[in-house]
């Protein structure tokens, strides 16, 4: 069974660039959620897709986009970067079907740091 | 609103011991979830157990067991036998869902657990 991979790694950006990150879910699996994760503080909700279509959104900017493709895998887009937009992003994957199991695997994550 | 709260922002145990994380919940949802993870120092989450809201038992898995008690709205964590690699962030999550597919995880500011041998 193939985890929940991300990439980047690390990455640094200026301040107003855009940045994208990736995610390949976990086998077996058909949604994607993604979470920012500011030093010191639990992850926070930005969005979740499900059959590639948005099905949930926290309280982040537009700036925050997304797509799932139909392998299930994932992007984050940000524009516009900002300085509090430096944290750890966080992909985590789950199953949705007739027999819907509800944890979600997270990814290693991406370490965002904007200058 | 749904909330989750962890009042020990740091614990520690003696290796081999048993530690009890404290974890109380908010909502007004029947039909909630409770998860724990733990991320190590790498920034990683890894899942370590699920509690239903409906569950009849308390969940279990190897030396991770879930106190659940629905009344006082806590789900706090029960690591037996501490080992030395359990050192690490660990935090307690509520899902949030609405049917559709919709699985929002809401999670506590976390618990740092330290092991000392």
């Amino acid at each position: 069974e193939t985890g929940v991979t991300q990439s980047p790694t690390h990455l640094i950006k200026t301040r107003g660039q855009q940045v994208t990150l990736r995610c390949s879910s976990q086998s077996g699996h058909n949604t994607v959620s993604w979470y920012q994760q500011a030093l010191g503080q639990g992850p926070q909700f930005i969005f979740q897709y499900y059959r590639e279509e948005e099905n949930g959104r926290g309280n982040f900017p537009p700036r925050f986009s997304g797509l799932q493709f139909p392998n299930y895998s994932s992007e984050l887009n940000v524009n516009a970067l900002e300085l509090d937009d430096s944290a750890l992003y966080l992909c985590a994957s789950s199953f949705q079907g007739t027999t819907t199991r509800y944890e979600q695997y997270f990814g290693p994550g991406t370490r965002l740091t904007v200058t | 609103a749904q909330k989750i709260t962890q009042t020990q922002p740091g614990m520690f145990v003696q290796e081999k011991e048993a530690v009890t994380l404290d974890c109380t919940y908010d909502t007004s949802d029947p039909s909630y979830g409770l998860f724990w993870y733990k991320q190590p120092s790498s920034g990683e989450m890894i899942f370590l157990i699920y509690q239903g809201s409906y569950d009849q038992q308390n969940a279990t898995e190897g030396r991770y067991s879930l106190n659940f008690q629905k009344a006082r709205k806590s789900a706090n964590l029960v690591i037996s036998a501490s080992q030395l690699g359990d050192s690490a962030m660990y935090f307690c999550a509520m899902r949030e869902g609405r049917g559709g597919g919709y699985n929002k995880l809401i999670f506590g500011a976390g618990t740092r657990l330290a092991v000392h041998p």
